[in-house]
């Protein structure tokens, strides 16, 4: 019975396409984020959701558009993809204080 | 905004050996400090965490030390197993919904 799962768990695309990875919690948690996992593995937060609404947006580029249509879902789509946008992609979920992550989403621009 | 920086960036250690990670953070106003272990191709899981109104909190092997005075908490793991060999992050953030911010991360092998 997972906490947090997001889908894809593995995404290759050429440059330039647009994609999205979804995420659902079924914890109950009010806040939602995205983190960016780059291959020197820092987690580095990029979005921040509490019931839906955008708290905190950490300098992303605008290609990166999140979506949350309810408090148990954060999506996030990317338009015109970049080599530099590959990395490994964790949605988490909060109530307060500790995190769970998602198994993340390991997206590729080739 | 909190930064948090994390030592060692690699650490090996003999099996049966203690392994100490160290992390200093910057907003005083932090009072929530959770440790996270990383297996490879897994989601960072929490092993174990501390609050501001605790110096130092044990599980086990494990143990994490905070000196609110100097911004700076530990991590300890005693009697180290190969199973412990992982990438560990410390976070800090203060308690309501802010974004956990992650230290760079300490790998971590443990030689059997």
């Amino acid at each position: 019975d997972t906490a947090v799962s997001q889908t894809p768990k593995y995404l290759v695309t050429q440059m330039g396409n647009d994609k999205s990875i979804k995420c659902e919690q079924n914890l109950g948690h009010d806040t939602m984020y995205w983190y960016k996992q780059d291959s020197k593995k820092f987690l580095k937060i990029m979005f921040s959701y509490n019931n839906k609404e955008l708290i905190i947006n950490e300098t992303v580029p605008n290609r990166f558009s999140p979506k949350s249509p309810d408090k148990a879902h954060l999506n996030l789509h990317i338009n015109s993809l970049e080599l530099g946008d590959s990395a490994v992609y964790f949605c988490a979920s909060s109530q307060n204080t500790e995190a769970f992550f998602g198994q993340g989403t390991r997206l590729t621009v080739v | 905004g909190e930064n948090v920086e994390q030592h060692p960036s690699t650490l090996s250690v003999q099996e049966g050996d203690s392994a100490v990670i160290k992390c200093t953070y910057s907003d005083s106003a932090s009072n929530y400090f959770p440790w996270y272990k990383q297996e490879l191709g897994k989601r960072p899981q929490l092993i174990i965490d501390i609050r501001s109104n605790v110096g130092e909190k044990k599980d086990q092997r494990i143990a994490v030390t905070l000196n609110k005075t100097a911004k700076h908490f530990s991590l300890h793991i005693t009697e180290t197993q190969p199973e412990d060999s992982a990438v560990y992050f410390c976070a800090a953030t203060y308690s309501g919904n802010t974004p956990l911010v992650f230290g760079k991360g300490t790998r971590l092998s443990v030689i059997a």
